[in-house]
């Protein structure tokens, strides 16, 4: 199972670009790259996901170089609502794998 | 858009006794599972459920948890007798299947065992 390791909390102001780097270095070949929201005492939510290159939603964006031993979650112009716990999860995306979570990223954004 | 639902919302019970916690997983999806965080702590895998079975289970679930799908709708997970350490938040979610692998969580339970 690859470990992930991203920062533990980032501050940012409204209409800011966030972008969380996530490392993963010992990522296998067939794991995806998840990103999870977590509002206070709310479940996890689905951000994106990518297995390499870029990969854009309407939320956010998602980087992998080619390597792929690293990810960035970027979000454009946050608001206070974007405050949030963000986890990065590196696994096997298939029916029914548990999601492994790690301490994620806490995201305060100021006004 | 069709959501993951808790019931309840909030459960305060005494050591030893048996709690239910209740979920309604999103219709049509397949798979199911339970998860808990202690508060400040990470989310933690418990079990997933396919097929009328547990798929997988982790170290946490021991034999005082159970779980169920009693009926078409609902998903169940029963603690046989509550410890202060199961005080937590638990998450229901459910996912579509081979195609549709996104896991969709409900909104939780916040266990206080005293």
């Amino acid at each position: 199972l690859a470990k992930t390791t991203q920062p533990i909390s980032m501050d940012s102001y409204e209409g800011q670009e966030v972008n969380i780097t996530c490392s993963h270095n010992n990522i296998a070949t067939n794991d995806y790259i998840t990103w999870y929201q977590q509002f206070p005492s709310q479940g996890p939510r689905f951000i994106i996901q990518g297995y390499k290159t870029k990969v854009t939603n309407e939320v956010a964006s998602l980087f992998i170089p080619a390597d792929r031993k690293s990810s960035t979650l970027s979000l454009p112009r946050v608001s206070l609502s974007d405050t949030a716990v963000y986890y990065c999860l590196v696994g096997v995306w298939a029916a029914g794998n548990k999601l492994t979570f790690g301490g994620g990223t806490r995201v305060l954004v100021k006004p | 858009e069709p959501e993951v639902t808790q019931t309840p919302s909030h459960q305060v019970t005494q050591m030893g006794q048996e709690v239910i916690l209740r979920c309604v997983p999103i219709s049509n999806h397949l798979y199911f599972y339970w998860y808990r965080q202690i508060l400040g702590q990470k989310v933690e895998f418990l079990v997933s459920f396919y097929n009328n079975e547990i798929s997988e289970k982790s170290e946490i679930f021991d034999d005082q948890f159970s779980v169920e799908r009693p009926d078409g709708s609902n998903f169940t997970l029963k603690i046989r007798s509550t410890k202060l350490e199961d005080s937590a938040m638990y998450f229901c979610a459910s996912s579509a299947g081979t195609g549709g692998e996104t896991q969709y969580f409900g909104p939780g339970t916040r266990l206080l065992v005293l």
